[in-house]
């Protein structure tokens, strides 16, 4: 069976552009959840969602936004791109939105220039 | 105080002996508890989950403090090959039923020849 799936695998933007990142999960697993990933830290949580609801929240602003599809499949949007929005991007998915045990994606590493 | 802490290192050790990594957490109503790998560049990958009876699976061994508010990670015999970052992760569920994923920074461990 695939594992999690995420494109693209690199990315370069300009300060002030959208990009659109996109995750498949586990087949028969029903949530993802969103991490950024910066040099020398750990995974911060973005979002999660689970049959299409946002289940979980962390602490970014509202340019960031994402939404599941009925494939289960999601994408995490940004807007506005800052040079501090540089990071790897980190798709997890877990059989439900409870906590539980989660697999990652390789990442999406973007670069905002 | 930070949520989930970790020391992160360097922890540089011979082979074959044994290491241990400590995390603690702020929240006492922290549900569920995991520990990840990760090596560089690369996502993190699930090492174990940690029950509170405290588990193990092969040279590794995970325990769960409720009281002290931490968990460990025990590695015997190290490897050359466990040479990473390991990184634990605490999960919270409000009172909406929504979770957040915590991580820590990370402990980076070096096996040495």
């Amino acid at each position: 069976d695939a594992g999690v799936t995420q494109s693209p695998t690199h990315l370069i933007k300009t300060r002030g552009q959208h990009v659109t990142l996109r995750c498949s999960p586990i087949s028969g697993h029903k949530s993802v959840s969103w991490y950024q990933q910066v040099l020398g830290q750990g995974p911060q949580f973005i979002f999660q969602y689970y049959e299409k609801e946002e289940r979980g929240r962390g602490n970014f602003p509202d340019r960031f936004s994402a939404r599941q599809f009925p494939n289960y499949s999601s994408e995490l949007n940004v807007n506005a791109l800052l040079l501090g929005d540089s990071a790897l991007y980190l798709c997890a998915s877990s059989l439900a939105g409870t906590g539980g045990e989660q697999y990652f994606g390789p990442g999406t590493r973007l670069t905002v220039t | 105080r930070k949520e989930v802490e970790q020391d992160p290192g360097p922890f540089n050790v011979p082979e074959g002996a044994t290491v241990a990594f400590n995390c603690t957490y702020s929240n006492s109503a922290s549900q569920s508890f995991f520990w990840y790998r990760q090596d560089c560049r690369k996502e993190p990958k699930l090492l174990m989950s940690v029950y509170s009876s405290g588990n193990e699976d092969g040279r590794f061994t995970a325990q769960l403090n409720r009281a002290s508010q931490y968990i460990s990670l025990l590695i015997r015999d190290s490897k050359l090959s466990d040479s990473a970052t390991y990184l634990c992760v605490v999960t919270f569920r409000f009172t909406s039923g929504t979770y957040k994923y915590i991580f820590g920074t990370g402990t980076r461990l070096k096996v040495l020849a």
